[in-house]
């Protein structure tokens, strides 16, 4: 069945500390796309980054990273020089195709506190 | 582009009521997906919506129905409502072949 865990319920750092949030996955399907979004108090999901099952090359965004690594199901999100306005709730997530219709599984989140 | 707009943003129902959420997915998208979220089940799919047809549907029962119109506008309904059913509503819209979905604010519906 497909999975999506995000062990990590609540991670607290101080202002400009990295830190990484753990995503594992399961799914029986070769092709897949696995997401991360953010979501803020305000409620509305943030996309982040979209990876497809074919392309385990890391991705850098200004001060976000993505490592991507099959052979371990992982895919992993780094903030670099944390923010306070980082702080949110962030969701993993895979999509699950069928008869052309999608679906996200998402994890069940990471709620990132950022101190000042 | 406009993103995805969700009324009502906030909702207060009684229990048996029913209730209609609306969703209009950014121009040009034509699939919209709903989803519920909650804090003991987390974010739940609830079904699909492409040209007007219903692609898929979540384990929820048919109390949640939903419909999509010719302009891609979105509308889900809960009949009979339940303590159980409050939770924030997220509607999402995908563009013709992609699969990223685009999230609106919510519709947070408290049910009394």
């Amino acid at each position: 069945a497909q999975k999506v865990t995000q062990a990590q319920t609540e991670i607290s750092v101080v202002e400009k500390e990295d830190v990484t949030l753990d995503c594992v996955y399961e799914t029986r399907d070769t092709t897949y796309y696995l997401f991360w979004y953010k979501q803020p108090p305000s409620g509305e999901l943030v996309f982040l980054i979209r990876r497809n099952s074919f392309d385990e090359q890391n991705e850098i965004s200004g001060r976000y990273s993505w490592n991507f690594q099959k052979s371990t199901s992982s895919f992993n999100f780094t903030i670099t020089a944390s923010q306070v306005v980082d702080s949110a709730v962030y969701f993993c997530a895979l999509s699950e195709k069928g008869d052309s219709s999608y679906k996200l599984i998402f994890g069940s989140g990471t709620r990132l506190l950022v101190r000042p | 582009k406009a993103g995805v707009t969700q009324t009502p943003r906030y909702l207060i129902k009684t229990r048996g009521q029913q209730v209609t959420l609306s969703c209009s997915p950014i121009s040009g998208h034509r699939s919209v997906s709903w989803y519920q979220q909650t804090p003991g089940q987390g974010l739940q799919f609830l079904f699909e919506y492409f040209s007007e047809t219903q692609r898929n549907k979540g384990n929820f029962p048919g109390r949640f129905s939903g419909r999509q119109f010719s302009n891609s506008r979105s509308e889900m309904n809960v009949s009979t409502l339940e303590l159980g059913d409050s939770a924030l509503y997220l509607c999402a819209s995908r563009g013709l072949g992609t699969d990223t979905q685009y999230f609106g604010p919510g519709t947070r519906l408290t049910v009394l």
